[in-house]
């Protein structure tokens, strides 16, 4: 079956961690990227990579980091200096078909700070 | 930046017809796209509407678009306690996709 994986469901840090969601998409798609969902704020993009070996900065990317080593791949780490870490991450992939792109969702990771 | 905007609540009566709306600033966007967001899991692509139309209609679902306005709606016929879900608007708008906040719809029996 074709999709996206993320894992864990539930990951929890303590002050001072760095911790790194995992995301894995079969799809075969070029782009992914991660979101951040918090109550009544919709979807906020974190970062993006177009391309492997290549990422930016979305709107809120204070605070996290990611690798773009394999097409398959786009694990993202939450660092110490993320101050309000606590949300459902979601990443997705994409792919483009002319102007149209059509995102797929992994199940989300839910973040909790102890 | 590129907004795009939606109430945060609606309840209907299950049978009733829902409509969720949204507005957008980007009047280039070439692409209008609605998602569903069950609990606890990730966003499922439910339709989506080409700029140069003015309604797509798929099943239940009938996506309008008024491009002069720049608001698009979502209505669901006869809406049952598995539509319960948030919606999301999104838009293309360079090169990325733009959410709305979402919004909760709910059923009533």
């Amino acid at each position: 079956d074709g999709g996206i994986t993320q894992s864990p469901k539930y990951l929890f840090r303590k002050e001072g961690q760095n911790v790194t969601l995992s995301c894995e998409q079969n799809l075969n798609h070029d782009a992914m990227y991660w979101y951040r969902q918090d109550p009544g704020q919709g979807l906020r993009l974190i970062y993006y990579s177009q391309i492997v070996n290549d990422f930016q900065k979305g709107d809120i990317a204070e605070g996290y980091s990611v690798s773009r080593e394999k097409k398959e791949s786009f694990p993202l780490t939450v660092t110490s200096a993320q101050k309000n870490p606590t949300a459902f991450y979601l990443c997705a992939s994409s792919i483009g078909e002319g102007n149209k792109e059509t995102q797929y969702f992994g199940p989300g990771t839910r973040l909790l700070v102890l | 930046g590129e907004d795009v905007e939606q109430s945060l609540f609606l309840s209907v009566r299950e049978g009733d017809s829902s409509v969720i709306n949204c507005t957008y600033t980007d009047s280039s966007s070439t692409y209008l796209y609605w998602y569903k967001q069950e609990p606890g899991a990730g966003l499922q692509l439910l339709t989506y509407i080409f700029s140069n139309m003015d309604m797509k209609q798929d099943q239940r679902l009938t996506v309008l678009l008024n491009k002069k306005d720049k608001h698009l709606s979502l209505r669901i016929a006869d809406t049952q306690t598995g539509d319960s879900a948030i919606y999301f608007c999104a838009i293309d708008s360079a090169s990325k996709i733009i959410f709305g906040s979402g919004t909760r719809l709910s059923i009533r029996p």
